[in-house]
């Protein structure tokens, strides 16, 4: 089992434009979290889908938008990038026993 | 105030030595609790999940305390890899299963 990957590891993007990041788990779980992480903040919940077809804002949900059209993957959107939206990002997805699984992050710089 | 706040550190101990972090939380409705892991750059991994009786797992003990909403966590005998960061979470038992992440306690253990 591969677990959770995330596709691009790394990105450079100029203000304004957009990107797609992809999520996508083996696991066969319901649900899934996108987080970002900035220095001394710890982990901030942007969206999470509590099941397929299903997506929820999270507590940073602005400027960003998320699909689940398959269980098994989990699409986070920038529309038009700003550097305040330079950061780690981590997608997660939890089991029955409310362990969760991350991926192993992108990391976003807008210019 | 935060929801869930800890001690950023970072904690310098040397080998051998025993550690206590401790972790405060703010909604009295959280339901469960987790101690997380995660080495620099990398993702975050679960360590342990603390339940009220208070739980241990061989040099690692976990500690639960209701009444005063804090969480502990115990390592004794440091190994030089137990350094990384150290996440406090808690579990909102709502709908979302949503986590609420720490900012990160940072050990380092040295030789």
């Amino acid at each position: 089992n591969a677990g959770v990957t995330q596709t691009p590891k790394f990105r450079v993007l100029k203000t304004g434009q957009s990107m797609t990041l992809l999520c996508a788990q083996d696991m066969n779980h319901e649900y899934m979290y996108w987080y970002r992480q900035d220095p001394g903040m710890g982990l901030r919940l942007i969206h999470y889908s509590v099941g397929e077809g299903t997506t929820a804002k999270g507590e940073v949900p602005d400027g960003y938008n998320v699909s689940r059209l398959k269980k098994q993957n989990f699409l986070l959107g920038l529309e038009s990038a700003a550097p305040s939206q330079t950061s780690v990002y981590f997608c997660a997805s939890m089991d029955r026993a409310n362990e969760q699984f991350f991926g192993p992050g992108t990391r976003l710089t807008v210019l | 105030r935060k929801e869930v706040e800890q001690d950023p550190g970072p904690f310098n101990v040397p080998e051998g030595a025993t550690v206590a972090f401790n972790c405060t939380y703010s909604n009295s409705a959280s339901q469960s609790f987790f101690w997380y892991r995660q080495d620099c750059r990398k993702e975050p991994k679960l360590l342990m999940s603390v339940y009220s009786s208070g739980n241990e797992d061989g040099r690692f003990t976990a500690q639960l305390n209701r009444a005063s909403q804090y969480i502990s966590l115990l390592i004794r005998d440091s190994k030089l890899s137990d350094s990384a960061t150290y996440l406090c979470v808690v579990m909102w038992m709502d709908s979302s299963y949503k986590l609420i992440f720490g900012s990160g306690t940072r050990l380092l253990v040295r030789p």
